[in-house]
């Protein structure tokens, strides 16, 4: 079976200090793979989403970027945090294109203060 | 485009009572739709999915929805409503990508 997994659980971090998350994916080859931002209040915003090792497309320019240097592993990073970085992070992964179900891991819960 | 909105931002039932959680959708495609479920600080689980066969759709732990064309509704319900059972919402329409409405928070009285 599939699983996905997600690191750190919680972050707390300082304000112009650098981010990086990690994602992985256990059980399947090749998947889609997606970065979503759950801010307090608001719904799930989709930041990045990759169709392969490199591929990277962002649907929000911001202060934060991904990479995918591996089949299963998608990272997603910033240089300095701002205090609008702050949420819920969460990373999915989908068998077929972006409109497939996606299965979401247990995500990275972020202050940036 | 597509868009879908879920009609209540927060539910109050008590528990034994049904559920019914209120969802429209737009799409100029036949679309997908899911309903996901989120209990605080953990991830999405998703709880059933239509993908345009049976118009009502069987999910897990007692939940279904029925698909109305004519309506555009995706209305998530379950018969008796468990403690368990309290957490946030999300109907999901999908036809070009997946756009989540803004979530439907449930509590559960005892």
């Amino acid at each position: 079976s599939q699983t996905i997994h997600q690191w750190p659980a919680t972050l707390v971090q300082p304000v112009g200090s650098p981010l990086s998350l990690e994602c992985t994916v256990e059980g399947t080859s090749n998947p889609n793979l997606y970065w979503y931002r759950q801010a307090a209040g608001r719904g799930l915003q989709l930041l990045f989403y990759s169709v392969g090792i490199g591929q990277i497309s962002s649907e929000v320019p911001q202060n934060l970027s991904a990479s995918r240097p591996q089949d299963r592993q998608f990272i997603l990073s910033s240089k300095k945090l701002l205090l609008s970085d702050s949420g819920f992070y969460l990373c999915a992964w989908s068998v077929l294109a972006s409109t497939d179900t996606q299965y979401f891991g247990p995500g990275t819960r972020l202050t940036v203060l | 485009a597509q868009s879908v909105t879920q009609l209540d931002s927060h539910v109050s039932v008590s528990e034994g009572t049904p559920v019914l959680l209120r969802c429209n959708y737009s799409s100029s495609y036949s679309p997908s739709l899911f309903w996901y479920v989120q209990h605080p600080n953990k991830g999405l689980q998703l709880l059933l999915k239509y993908t345009s066969a049976a118009t009502l759709v069987k999910g897990i732990n007692g939940f279904e929805a029925e698909f109305k064309k004519s309506e555009t509704s995706f209305h998530l319900t379950k018969p008796s409503a468990h403690m368990s059972d309290a957490a946030e919402y999300f109907c999901v329409v999908s036809d070009y990508k997946l756009s989540f409405g803004a979530g439907t928070t449930v509590t559960v009285r005892a």
